[in-house]
């Protein structure tokens, strides 16, 4: 029982290439979640989606596209990366109630 | 807008003594305040949490504590160890269900 896995953990970009971070989770749990963490910023909301089909945009949405065809994967897509998109990316889903429980994370850089 | 301020940024104790780390909040609506600890290469893991009804829970070595009326909560850790180094995020679920994060403390035990 994996719970969250994230693919890739590392990844360097070159400024304008696309990207997919993939996320995909065993715990059937309807929500899921993206989140980036940069120093001193704490961890900021992307995008959410609370069941299949159905994707919301969070607190830093722009620059991101995510899709949700089903309970487990939820992909989030980079169509132009930036230096700016440099972070580690996070993907959650819900463990018990109130808890995100989460992915080991991504790291990102665009040079 | 909303959001949570966490203070230190980073605070560093010998073995044994203790941490406090404090947040405060913005939307008095908040009714959810959990905690998360982030080792190095990790995804973030709750630790503890506490309602808006309660005023201070406790789990061995750690508590948090509410004032609903100020707007803050604390994390106290008594006893540190060395394995309690690590990141810590507190959060707050604000009235329309959104958890906003504070900006992470880095705590370091020394041995």
């Amino acid at each position: 029982n994996a719970g969250v896995t994230q693919t890739p953990k590392f990844r360097v970009l070159k400024t304008g290439q696309s990207m997919t971070l993939l996320c995909a989770q065993d715990m059937n749990h309807e929500y899921m979640y993206w989140y980036r963490q940069d120093p001193g910023m704490g961890l900021r909301l992307i995008h959410y989606s609370v069941g299949e089909g159905t994707t919301a945009k969070g607190e830093v949405p722009d620059g991101y596209n995510v899709s949700r065809s089903t309970t487990e994967d939820f992909p989030l897509r980079l169509l132009s990366a930036a230096p700016s998109q440099t972070s580690v990316y996070f993907c959650a889903t819900v463990g018990g109630p109130g808890e995100l429980f989460f992915g080991e994370g991504s790291r990102l850089t665009v040079l | 807008g909303e959001n949570v301020e966490q203070h230190p940024s980073t605070l560093s104790v010998q073995e044994g003594d203790s941490a406090v780390i404090k947040c405060t909040y913005s939307d008095s609506a908040s009714n959810y305040f959990p905690w998360y600890k982030q080792e190095l290469g990790k995804g973030p893991q709750l630790i503890i949490d506490i309602r808006s009804n309660v005023g201070e829970k406790k789990d061995q070595r750690i508590a948090v504590t509410l004032n609903k009326t100020a707007k803050h909560f604390s994390l106290h850790i008594t006893e540190t160890q060395p394995e309690d180094s690590a990141v810590y995020f507190c959060a707050a679920k604000n009235g329309i269900g959104k958890l906003i994060f504070g900006q992470g403390t880095t705590l370091q035990v020394k041995p």
